[in-house]
Formats: C-alpha cells, structure tokens, sequence
C-alpha cells in the first residue's frame, strides 16, 4: 500500500520566514502529485500539481518540487504571511490495483503563521 | 458547474438513522472520488467512479456504506444504520480524467448523536 509521510505534522512561525514542508511517497511509480490548502472546516484547495514529467511547479510566493528517485516533494512558502495558516496536503496519485488511480493523502502540516 | 458541489453541509443523524450525502462533481469530469476524513487527520478513499462504474470500493469501511452514480454524474454516498465511528467529514473530488489534477468539494460533516 502506498505510503505518503508529511513532516514536519506542525509547524508554527513568525511572519516572513521562508518554510519548507515535506512529503515523503515509498512508490517511485508516480502519474502526479498534488498540494493542497485546508482551512478549518473547509473543503480542500488546489495550490499546485506536479505532473510526473516536471520538476517544480511555481504559483505566487508558492514553490513544488518532485525527486521521483527519493520519493520525495517540497512546498516552498516564500515569505510567509498570517493568511498562509491552514493545513497543507500532499496527494500522491499513481497506478493501483484494477488500473484505478486513487490519489493517496498524507496526514498534513499544520501551519501557523503568526504576526 | 463551476466546482464541485456537496450537500448537506452539515448533518446531524441520531445512532441507527441511515443518512445520504450528495456529490455534484464538475460537468464533464469522469473521475470521481469519496473521502472520509477525521478529525486531525488526513483524507482516506473510500470509493471511486469512472463515469457510471464503481471501479474501486476498496475503502469502504463496512457494508453500511454504499455509493453509486446511476448517470455518470451526481454522486450519492449513503451510510446505513450509522454508528458514532462514522462521524467525520465527507470529502468529493472529481477530476477529467485519470492522471490529472481534481478539485474537492467543501464537503459534508456528519455528527452521529
């Protein structure tokens, strides 16, 4: 089964520190990766998909990176601001079982970013 | 629509009611997904539907969960004599196809009393 791992679980800042948050996969045979944005009680927001042909993905102050041999993708946050606070998901999307596709969460970084 | 639309928003059932969840996914997307998601956690799978099929329902967690898509579009998700565990909030995701990106719905939190 696959196995998405996001360190660090918590993560709490001043405003306008530059942070990195993790997402680790154990399946190199990957179709995509997603991030995503949660407010309390809210739904999911896309941030950024990665695609398994790319590298990196750039939106606004936001950065992904893929490493498919490692397993591993980045979200970069440049100068953090009390709106970034919510938790952050990374999605892992690769070939299953029946041919099914089912994307695969990790447990998410909760981010605070205080004045 | 414009995004993925669930309803309700809330819903407060009594141990034992079955309840039923609405998913209105993207027009056109053929990709759709069910999520349950505790609290303080992260979103586990549930079931999947490419179009009318219900490809994969390895997730479901009992018997008392039972999800269809008689159309290929609106999703229903109905959970059968509900127990407190089943408390949690239900997430819909639909996507074009198979390897791209979705979008998810606010989706629906269920309190079981």
């Amino acid at each position: 089964k696959q196995e998405v791992t996001q360190i660090p679980a918590a993560l709490s800042v001043p405003e306008g520190e530059n942070l990195v948050l993790n997402c680790s996969f154990t399946d190199s045979a990957i179709y995509n990766l997603q991030w995503f944005r949660q407010d309390p009680g809210k739904g999911l927001t896309s941030l950024l998909l990665i695609q398994s042909s790319q590298r990196e993905q750039t939106s606004g102050r936001l950065n992904a990176s893929l490493d498919k041999s490692s397993g591993r993708s980045t979200l970069y946050i440049a100068a953090s601001q009390p709106g970034d606070s919510a938790t952050y998901l990374c999605a892992f999307r690769g070939p299953a079982s029946g041919g099914s596709y089912i994307p695969t969460f990790g447990r998410g970084t909760s981010l605070i970013v205080h004045p | 629509g414009a995004g993925v639309s669930q309803s309700p928003r809330y819903k407060v059932a009594k141990r034992g009611q079955d309840v039923a969840l609405r998913c209105d996914p993207i027009s056109g997307h053929v990709s759709l997904f069910w999520y349950q998601q505790a609290l303080g956690q992260g979103p586990e799978f549930l079931t999947y539907f490419q179009n009318e099929a219900q490809l994969d329902k390895s997730g479901l967690p009992s018997d008392r969960f039972f999800a269809e898509r008689p159309e290929g579009s609106v999703s229903t998700l109905k959970i059968q004599r509900t127990q407190q565990e089943d408390s949690a909030v239900y997430l819909c995701a639909s996507s074009i196809g198979t390897s791209g990106g979705y979008t998810f719905g606010s989706g629906t939190r269920l309190t079981v009393v």
